[in-house]
């Protein structure tokens, strides 16, 4: 299940299970989105992006969705595994800019 | 894919010291770099912009006479954490944009000051 307090809010699914991991982002000129995952004591590793021109895309194992409306960014993974198990950020860029705002971030936590 | 490096990884300092990560983009050059903060189980947080020839511009509650920042080259951007104490503690994270959109992250430097 799904539980938000005071750390991260984390994710707890079993292997081979689908994940869906969600994030709200903030400006409505954000015209670049990114998601990572960091594992600890390391640095952000790039999934998958999306342009605000699009609302999906697919990678190896791995769909991101965009919902402009509601300014709303889903990752989905699928047949998920012990090695997926991180934290998950988002980001978001605005037009004409390469920094990156990122989200709060996401546990995922996968059992065997 | 391009590489950024990071030196330090670890570095335990004294209050009152001075500590220096370096961030350098290995097959790539980078004209600009970005340095962040992140505390445990916490997000990124943008710190500054490092800009190759010119001075950084920091983001809003940042002090940059604390946080000293210098792009001496293509490929090094240096952060000098100055005077530190045990608040500074965390872990610094620097990247670099690509040719395209994407931006390359450094391994990352766990800064502990006693």
């Amino acid at each position: 299940g799904e539980s938000v307090g005071l750390h991260l809010p984390t994710l707890s699914v079993q292997e081979g299970d689908n994940s869906i991991i969600n994030c709200a982002y903030s400006n409505s000129a954000s015209d670049y989105f990114i998601w990572y995952k960091q594992e600890s004591g390391k640095g952000p590793q790039f999934i998958i992006d999306i342009r605000s021109n699009m609302d999906k895309r697919q990678g190896q194992r791995v769909t991101v969705l965009l919902n402009k409306t509601v300014k709303h960014l889903s990752l989905q993974i699928a047949a998920t595994q012990p090695g997926d198990s991180a934290v998950y950020f988002c980001a978001e860029r605005a037009g004409g800019f390469q920094k990156l705002v990122f989200g709060t971030g996401t546990r995922l936590l996968v059992s065997p | 894919g391009a590489v950024v490096s990071q030196h330090p990884s670890r570095v335990i300092c004294k209050s009152g010291t001075s500590v220096k990560i370096e961030c350098r983009s290995l097959d790539f050059q980078a004209t600009t770099m970005f340095w962040y903060r992140q505390f445990p189980k916490k997000s990124l947080m943008l710190m500054a912009t490092s800009n190759e020839g010119s001075k950084a511009t920091y983001e809003q509650g940042v002090e940059k006479d604390k946080f000293l920042i210098n792009h001496a080259s293509l490929t090094l951007s240096t952060l000098t954490v100055t005077s530190a104490h045990p608040e500074d503690s965390s872990f610094y994270i620097c990247s670099a944009p690509g040719q395209g959109h994407e931006q390359y992250f450094g391994p990352g430097t766990r800064l502990t000051v006693t």
